[in-house]
């Protein structure tokens, strides 16, 4: 089956650090790809929607300058979170669509944030 | 407006006890994808099961069961016989309105030996 891979799987770093997490997908071209947030006990809520090729989509509420993604190739997008802060301390999440709309989507196994 | 309601937050039951997690949507969109996830204590997103808005009927996969009902917007799932393993949230999600999937708020499950 369609397989995505994130890296890294646990960060943890110093205030004010940019972080660049990288989602791919492995055996599928994903011309849409999509970034959750999960904070602990709560369900997982879009971030953004990255086209190849093109800007993404933020959802109302996330700061674009603070969430840099960038979709460069059918097979990679990367979000960065900017000058991160403990707020920001969350679990990750990224998906890809292989086709159409139609298609459904494949989740990454997570990447857990830990600012300090 | 998409909208998935989770009403369980959470959910205890004891080893070999069947749970049926309810999961209620919202869309005006005729064409509409429905999924069950589940995320175990590592975090990652098992996917279970995707249902599209013109097929109603019920399946079956060993021990998960899935009732959708149009009529009540539901899609619920039934866990048989459960297992120590199947302790974890499990998450409904929509598919709708092109290509963006919302998620329920999660029913966390634990089950007791």
């Amino acid at each position: 089956g369609a397989v995505v891979s994130q890296h890294p799987s646990r960060v943890i770093c110093k205030s004010g650090t940019s972080v660049k997490i990288e989602c791919r997908s492995l055996d599928f071209q994903a011309t849409t790809m999509f970034w959750y947030r999960q904070f602990p006990k709560q369900s997982l809520m879009l971030m953004a929607t990255s086209n190849e090729g093109s800007k993404a989509t933020y959802e109302q509420g996330v700061e674009k300058d603070k969430f840099l993604i960038n979709h460069a190739s059918l097979t990679l997008s990367t979000l960065t979170v900017t000058s991160a802060h403990p707020e920001d301390s969350s679990f990750y999440i990224c998906s890809a669509r292989d086709g159409d709309s139609n298609q459904p989507q494949h989740f990454g196994d997570g990447t857990r944030l830990s600012i300090l | 407006a998409q909208k998935v309601t989770q009403a369980q937050t959470e959910i205890s039951v004891v080893e070999k006890e069947d749970v049926t997690l309810d999961c209620v949507y919202e869309t005006r969109d005729t064409t509409y994808y429905l999924f069950w996830y589940k995320q175990p204590p590592s975090g990652e997103l098992v996917f279970l099961i995707r249902r599209n808005s013109f097929d109603e009927q019920n399946e079956i996969s060993g021990r998960y069961s899935w009732n959708f009902q149009k009529s009540t917007s539901s899609f619920n799932f039934t866990i048989t016989a459960s297992q120590v393993v199947d302790s974890a949230v499990y998450f409904c999600a929509l598919q709708a309105g092109g290509f963006k999937t919302i998620f329920g708020a999660g029913t966390r499950l634990f089950v007791k030996a």
